[in-house]
Order: C-alpha cells, then structure tokens, then sequence
C-alpha cells in the first residue's frame, strides 16, 4: 500500500499560470516532506522541503503548503514557466533520511 | 564538482548473469541509497546504508545485493538478474540525518537496465 500518493500522473498549463501539484500521504510520523524534479536522463533534484510543523514553506516561484489534517500538501509553481516541464515527486522522510516516494506527476508547461 | 556518479548508464543482459552496478560520491556523505524507479509506482529503496559496514533492506530488496566497504562507493549486485528487474536505478546520498533538518538527497543520473 502506497503511504505517498499523488493522484494526477499529467498536469498541462499555460505558461505564466498557476501550476498546482498535489500529494496525500497515510502516516503521520513523517516528519519531512518533499519535492523533487526529474528532467529525462537525469536523476532527480531537490526543489523544495517543508517541516510537519509548519504549514507553508517558499521559495521564489515555489510555494509548499502543508494541511496536516489531511494529510496533504501541494505544490505551487508561479508564474509556470517552459522550463518547469518535468516529473514532480513528491515525497516523505521517515525515521532517519529514508524517503517515501509518491508515483509522479509529469507538469507541462505550454507557451 | 560534488557529484553522484553511476556506471554504466545502459545495460542489456539476460536472465541469470550477474551483473554489478557501481556508485560513487565525492561528498564525503555518510548515507547512501538505491532506489528503482517503474511506472505509476515512483522511486522505491532497495537498500540504504549508514555508514561504512552498516546496509539495510528498503522496501524491495528481493534479488538484489549491496556492500559498503569504502564511503564513497555503494555498489548494487544482481546475482541472479530476471526480467522483473528490468528498470531505472538511481544511487543517492546525503550527510546522516542531523537534528531536525532535512539533508537533501543527491542523486546520481540513473542506470536503465533491461533483463531479457
């Protein structure tokens, strides 16, 4: 069973709009959570991380939201750009620095 | 330049040769990891190791091997390779966890090996 899901394998928007990504997870003792980018024939970056105590976290055009009670965050991308097309992952940090991945969203971004 | 490197980057092989996949850090970290990445299902760890001597099974281990005798280097073996193994590996690493901060993982630009 995943404990990292992210529902929405493709995601199109025009470029200078709002890219919204979005992840649920199932266990509540992660403490960390993450989002990496994966260009082809590259292993993924980090992008963003955000702290289970806080509920927001930004950095330039990227913005994490937490929602704790839900066991949801999202990833904000604005204004989009050509350049942001990639896969997203986001993902979880349990006991240790092992991370929990989620399934991926490829972001397409049109000008 | 602080890297993750993988060799070889292709490979094709078929059922039952053994087969090494190397990785390797300049960064002086102490955790390293393999991961497999298959559509729809994301990056899941195969092993991780802590420190020199010290691995440890991530989520599917089954049919592969690790050691970890130098810090820089934590090869990946598959005695026994079958096509269910057929996939995009990625090596990481990153310092040991240090408090509450989050170290980031680096990863190294994956190896695609197909099992015929």
């Amino acid at each position: 069973d995943q404990q990292v899901k992210q529902n929405s394998p493709s995601l199109s928007v025009q470029e200078g709009r709002i890219s919204i990504l979005n992840c649920d997870y199932t266990n509540s003792m992660f403490d960390y959570f993450l989002w990496y980018k994966k260009y082809p024939a590259e292993g993924p970056t980090f992008l963003i991380s955000i702290s289970s105590i806080k509920d927001k976290n930004e950095d330039g055009r990227f913005t994490v939201f937490l929602n704790k009670s839900a066991k949801h965050l999202s990833l904000h991308i604005v204004p989009s750009q050509p350049g942001d097309s990639a896969v997203y992952f986001c993902a979880a940090r349990n006991a240790g620095n092992m991370l929990t991945f989620g399934g991926g969203t490829r972001l397409m971004v049109k000008p | 330049e602080a890297q993750v490197t993988q060799n070889p980057r292709y490979l094709i092989t078929v059922t039952g040769k053994k087969l090494t996949v190397t990785c390797s850090q300049n960064m002086n970290h102490e955790y390293m990891s393999w991961y497999r990445q298959d559509p729809g299902l994301g990056l899941r760890q195969i092993y991780y190791s802590m420190n020199v001597e010290v691995t440890d099974k991530g989520d599917v281990p089954e049919g592969y091997k690790v050691s970890r005798k130098e810090k820089r280097n934590f090869p990946l073996i598959l005695e026994s390779p079958s096509p269910n193994q057929t996939s995009l590996y990625f090596c990481a690493s990153s310092l040991w966890r240090t408090g509450n901060l989050y170290n980031e993982q680096f990863f190294g630009p994956g190896t695609r090996l197909t099992v015929l």
